[in-house]
C-alpha cells in the first residue's frame, strides 16, 4: 500500500523559506515520478511540480508561479521528497501535499499546511 | 493544459437517493497502449484532506464503500453514489493525471435535501 507522509509545513513570514519532506513507504520509490499539490484555503487544487525518477533523468517542472521560487529534489536512498519553499508570498498560504501516479495504483499524504502572514 | 469541468457545482440529494456527478476533460485521458484512462475522483469534508475514492476511472480504492462508483471513457466520466448516506456530505474533485499539470475539476458539492 502506497503511504506518503508529509511534514515541515508551519507558520512563515513573507519573504521566508521552508523545507517540505514526504516520506514514502509501500512501494519502490526510486522508480517513480513524485508530484507536489497544493490548495489554498476554501480553494480547489493546484498542481505545483514534479520530479521524475532517476532513470528518467531526474527533470523537475513547474508551474509559472512556483519556477525560479520553489524546488523540488528526492532522496531515493531515504526514500524521501522534498520541497524547498523560498520568497515566500501570503498567496503561497496552503496545505501542501505530495503524490504519486504509479503503475497500478495514485498515492497521496494527508498534508502539511504552511501559513505565510506577517 | 487539459481543462476539467465538473457538473453541477452543487447538488443536494434524499439520504438514501443517488448521487451523479459528471466530468468532462478538454482532450481525451484515454492512454491507448494500456487503454486506461488516467481519470481519479477524491472526497473531501470540511477540515480533512483528500481522500481518494476512484482511480483509473472505475478503480476503487481499497476501504471505498462499493457505494461509489466511476465509470466513463476518453473525455466524459461519472462517479454515482448510490443510496447516499450522511457521511458522504463532502466537495468531490475530479483530476486527470495522464499529464502535467495535473488538473482537477472545480469541485461538486454534495448536501442532504
Amino acid at each position: 500500500e502506497v503511504q506518503l507522509v508529509e511534514s515541515g509545513g508551519g507558520l512563515v513570514k513573507p519573504g521566508g523559506s521552508l523545507r517540505l519532506s514526504c516520506a514514502a513507504s509501500g512501494f519502490t520509490f526510486s522508480k517513480e515520478w513524485m508530484n507536489w499539490v497544493r490548495q489554498a484555503p476554501g480553494k480547489g487544487l493546484e498542481w505545483i511540480g514534479r520530479i521524475k525518477s532517476k532513470s528518467d533523468g531526474g527533470a523537475t517542472d513547474y508551474i509559472a508561479p512556483v519556477k525560479g521560487r520553489f524546488s523540488i529534489s528526492r532522496d531515493d536512498s531515504k526514500n524521501t521528497l522534498y520541497l524547498q519553499v523560498n520568497s515566500l508570498k501570503t498567496e503561497d498560504t496552503a496545505m501542501y501535499y505530495c503524490a504519486t501516479a504509479t503503475s497500478t495504483t495514485l498515492g497521496w499524504g494527508r498534508g502539511t499546511l504552511v501559513t505565510v502572514s506577517s | 493544459d487539459i481543462a476539467m469541468i465538473q457538473s453541477p457545482d452543487s447538488l443536494a440529494v434524499s439520504l438514501g437517493e443517488r448521487a451523479t456527478i459528471n466530468c468532462r476533460s478538454s482532450r481525451s485521458v484515454l492512454y491507448s497502449s494500456n487503454n486506461k484512462n488516467y481519470l481519479a475522483w477524491y472526497q473531501q469534508k470540511p477540515g480533512q484532506p483528500l481522500k481518494l475514492l476512484i482511480y483509473w476511472a472505475s478503480t476503487r480504492e481499497s476501504g471505498v464503500p462499493d457505494r461509489f462508483s466511476g465509470s466513463g471513457s476518453g473525455t466524459d466520466f461519472t462517479l454515482t453514489i448510490n443510496s447516499l448516506q450522511a457521511e458522504d456530505v463532502a466537495v468531490y474533485y475530479c483530476q486527470q493525471y495522464y499529464s502535467t499539470p495535473w488538473t482537477f475539476g472545480q469541485g461538486t458539492k454534495v448536501e442532504i435535501k
